[in-house]
């Protein structure tokens, strides 16, 4: 069945650590994205990719990075510099632009040692 | 800003039972608008999809409208069931970028 991947379900962070979050998919979609949910709070776009070996910052990318290699993988690598990264991290990829509909992964829980 | 703004922020049915989730938008130009079903723990589903010059679209119990001059669409779940109890997210689509709402959480209780 085609789908996104995403793993670990839980991660935990030390200070001063780098974690990266892992995003897989196999709908042969050209766009990926990540976003970042906190509790009461809509989706907040942290950066996309629309072809590859190319990203963009979305909203809020201070302390995130990304990288796109593969068509298939978008990882994620959230910094020490983000002071704030409990959260629950969302992968999502569509066929082409944002204005497609987007398939979601089961998302990634990041938490604090 | 473009914002979109969901209403009620969280609901609580009896199983059985019909409701409707509000969704009103200042994103323009508009493109479409989709109702995604998210279950705790979980990614987000897509539920339906509606563009400009759509005003109705079901997807089983669920059925969307859109009113694109007012602004506003809405989704309508018939016969609740146990399993509809989860946060729904009204995402509107517009010049390049997607504007999610903050969601209403649906409980079903027996």
């Amino acid at each position: 069945d085609g789908g996104i991947t995403q793993s670990p379900k839980y991660l935990f962070r030390k200070e001063g650590q780098n974690v990266t979050l892992s995003c897989e998919q196999n709908l042969n979609h050209d766009a990926m994205y990540w976003y970042r949910q906190d509790p009461g709070q809509g989706l907040r776009l942290i950066y996309y990719s629309q072809i590859v070996n190319d990203f963009q910052k979305g909203d809020i990318a201070e302390g995130y990075s990304v990288s796109r290699e593969k068509k298939e993988s978008f990882p994620l690598t959230v910094t020490s510099a983000q002071k704030n990264p409990t959260a629950f991290y969302l992968c999502a990829s569509s066929i082409g632009e944002f204005n497609q509909p987007q398939h979601f992964g089961d998302g990634t829980r990041l938490s604090i040692l | 800003k473009n914002q979109v703004e969901q209403s009620p922020q969280s609901l609580i049915i009896l199983e059985g039972k019909n409701c409707t989730l509000q969704c009103n938008y200042t994103v323009s130009p508009f493109s479409n608008l989709r109702w995604y079903k998210q279950d705790t723990g979980r990614g987000p589903v897509s539920l339906t999809i509606m563009t400009f010059s759509e005003n109705t679209k079901s997807n089983g119990r669920y059925t969307a409208t859109l009113d694109a001059d007012t602004k506003q669409s809405s989704l309508h779940i018939t016969a609740s069931q146990l399993s509809d109890s989860a946060s729904y997210i009204c995402v509107v689509s517009a010049a390049g970028k997607s504007t999610f709402g903050d969601g209403t959480t649906l409980t079903v209780k027996p």
